[in-house]
C-alpha cells in the first residue's frame, strides 16, 4: 500500500545547529501535513503543502514539497530546547476517505 | 474552546474484559479517527468516520469496534482486550477528508 517513508529516525543537535527530516513515497502524494509532537504531549499540526516545489515558511520552520510530490522536508534553522519532539509527516491515501498514513516520525533532541 | 477529549486518560485493565474509551469534539467535524501509536510504528489509523453512521477500516482494525451514533461522539470500543492491544491511543477529527487533524490529548492503556 501507499507508505511514506521517513528518515531519520532519530536526531541528536546541539542548541542552534539546523535539522532536517525527510518524508519519502514511491508513489506521487495528492499533500503532505507535518506534525509535531511534544514530549507526553499530542500530535499538533503545523503544515500542508499541496503544489508541486511548494516552500513554507514558518518562523525558522521550512517547510518543501518535492517537484514530483514524491518527498517533502521539514528544516530547522538554529535548533532551540523548545524544538525538541517527534516530527512527523502525514499524507492521505488516494481514494481512501479519511485514510492518512503518518510516517514513522522522527525524534529531535536538542542539548545545550 | 475547540477541542476533542478523550476519557479515560490511563487505563490498566486484564486480558478479556470489555473497554470503551470515549472521544468527543465540539468544533462541529464530520471527519474523526482512532490511532494507536507505538515505539518505532509511529500513528496507525484504527478506524476513521466520514459522517453519522459511516465508518470504515483503517490501517490496524483487528481486535477494535467503533460506532458513530451522534455527530460530536466517536468512542472506540475493545470487546476482548489482549496484551498486544497495550499502546497509546489517539483520537483526532477534521473538518475536511484527511486533512488538518485536532488530536486529543490521548488514552494510555495497558492490558495485563
Amino acid at each position: 500500500g501507499q507508505q511514506v517513508m521517513q528518515i531519520p529516525q532519530y536526531q541528536h543537535v546541539q542548541e542552534g545547529e539546523d535539522f532536517t527530516t525527510y518524508c519519502n513515497s514511491s508513489t506521487t502524494l495528492s499533500n503532505i501535513q507535518w506534525y509535531k509532537q511534544r514530549p507526553g504531549g499530542h500530535p499538533v499540526f503545523l503544515i500542508q503543502l499541496v503544489k508541486s516545489g511548494e516552500v513554507k515558511k514558518q518562523k525558522r520552520l521550512t517547510f518543501q514539497f518535492g517537484e514530483a510530490k514524491k518527498n517533502s522536508s521539514l528544516h530547522i534553522t538554529a535548533t532551540q530546547t523548545t524544538d525538541v519532539g517527534t516530527y512527523f509527516c502525514a499524507n492521505p491515501i488516494t481514494g481512501g476517505g479519511n485514510k492518512l498514513t503518518f510516517g514513522t516520525g522522527t525524534q529531535l533532541k536538542v542539548e545545550l | 474552546e475547540a477541542q476533542v477529549t478523550q476519557n479515560p486518560r490511563y487505563l490498566i485493565t486484564v486480558t478479556g474484559k470489555k473497554l470503551t474509551v470515549t472521544c468527543s469534539q465540539n468544533m462541529n467535524h464530520e471527519y474523526m479517527s482512532w490511532y494507536r501509536q507505538d515505539p518505532g510504528l509511529g500513528l496507525r489509523q484504527i478506524y476513521y468516520s466520514m459522517n453519522v453512521e459511516v465508518t470504515d477500516k483503517g490501517d490496524v482494525p483487528e481486535g477494535y469496534k467503533v460506532s458513530r451514533k451522534e455527530k460530536r461522539n466517536f468512542p472506540l470500543i475493545l470487546e476482548s482486550p489482549s496484551p498486544n492491544q497495550t499502546s497509546l491511543y489517539f483520537c483526532a477529527s477534521s473538518g475536511l477528508a484527511a486533512s488538518k487533524q485536532y488530536f486529543g490529548p490521548g488514552t494510555r492503556l495497558t492490558v495485563t
